[in-house]
């Protein structure tokens, strides 16, 4: 698409159910970024992806957080057993390759706002 | 590891003010440099970036320049609109042979700009 696009837009879930946020990044891009925003905070680095492959997950907070990219563009993060503190504004960028970062930076989504009650 | 300090909002001006946001950074190597702000209800968006020292990003209006002696990079604008008002984070990449493409971010400058 023309730009990075998120789902669903905002997410109410109860303490303890599983949500799946989805990212679908600009088409053509090789990598996928998943950020957490805090409410006053800056983005928070969790995961990134080159085509299908995780190249790092050292930011997911622990097991219950996890994403896959099976064909290289779409992405899902799961979170399972949702926790309060899990509440923020979830951001998902691309970029065109790994190296164009450092010049061109991200093209990030509207992000998903998750609130766990 | 990568940090990114940036100076503590909210700011409010008036119309026309000058605006100075500092950010100061803490990198291995040589990063690049960006600005992104976000305009209430909107995502993050690309303000301008510098990708070496001494090279300065510009675009509507704002300005930063690469200071590596200082290891800043400010953001500036001459004169604020009301159309301003928004969040301003600054980042920084090291690349991806350092630290695999990421962005680090600093916590982000609420400003507020009145008629």
């Amino acid at each position: 698409g023309a730009g990075v696009s998120q789902s669903p837009r905002y997410k109410v879930t109860k303490r303890g159910q599983d949500v799946a946020l989805r990212c679908d990044p600009i088409s053509g891009h090789v990598s996928l970024y998943w950020y957490r925003q805090a409410l006053g905070q800056g983005p928070e680095f969790l995961t990134y992806f080159n085509y299908e492959a995780q190249q790092d997950k050292s930011g997911l907070p622990n097991d219950r957080f996890s994403a896959e990219r099976p064909e290289g563009s779409i992405s899902t993060l799961t979170i399972q057993r949702t926790e309060q503190r899990d509440s923020a504004m979830y951001r998902c960028a691309s970029s065109a390759n790994p190296v164009a970062v450092r010049f061109r930076g991200y093209t990030f989504g509207s992000g998903t706002r998750l609130t766990v009650v | 590891g990568d940090s990114v300090t940036q100076m503590e909002g909210p700011v409010t001006l008036s119309e026309e003010a000058f605006l100075t946001i500092n950010c100061t950074y803490t990198a291995t190597g040589y990063p690049s440099l960006f600005w992104y702000v976000q305009y209430p209800g909107e995502g993050l968006q690309l303000l301008l970036k510098a990708t070496k020292a001494d090279d300065k990003g510009s675009n509507k209006g704002f300005e930063a320049t690469y200071r590596k002696e200082t290891t800043s990079f400010h953001l500036e604008k001459g004169s604020v609109q009301v159309s301003d008002s928004a969040v301003y984070f600054c980042a920084l990449s090291e690349g991806e042979e350092t630290s695999g493409s990421r962005l680090t971010f600093g916590e982000g400058t609420q400003l507020t700009v009145n008629p």
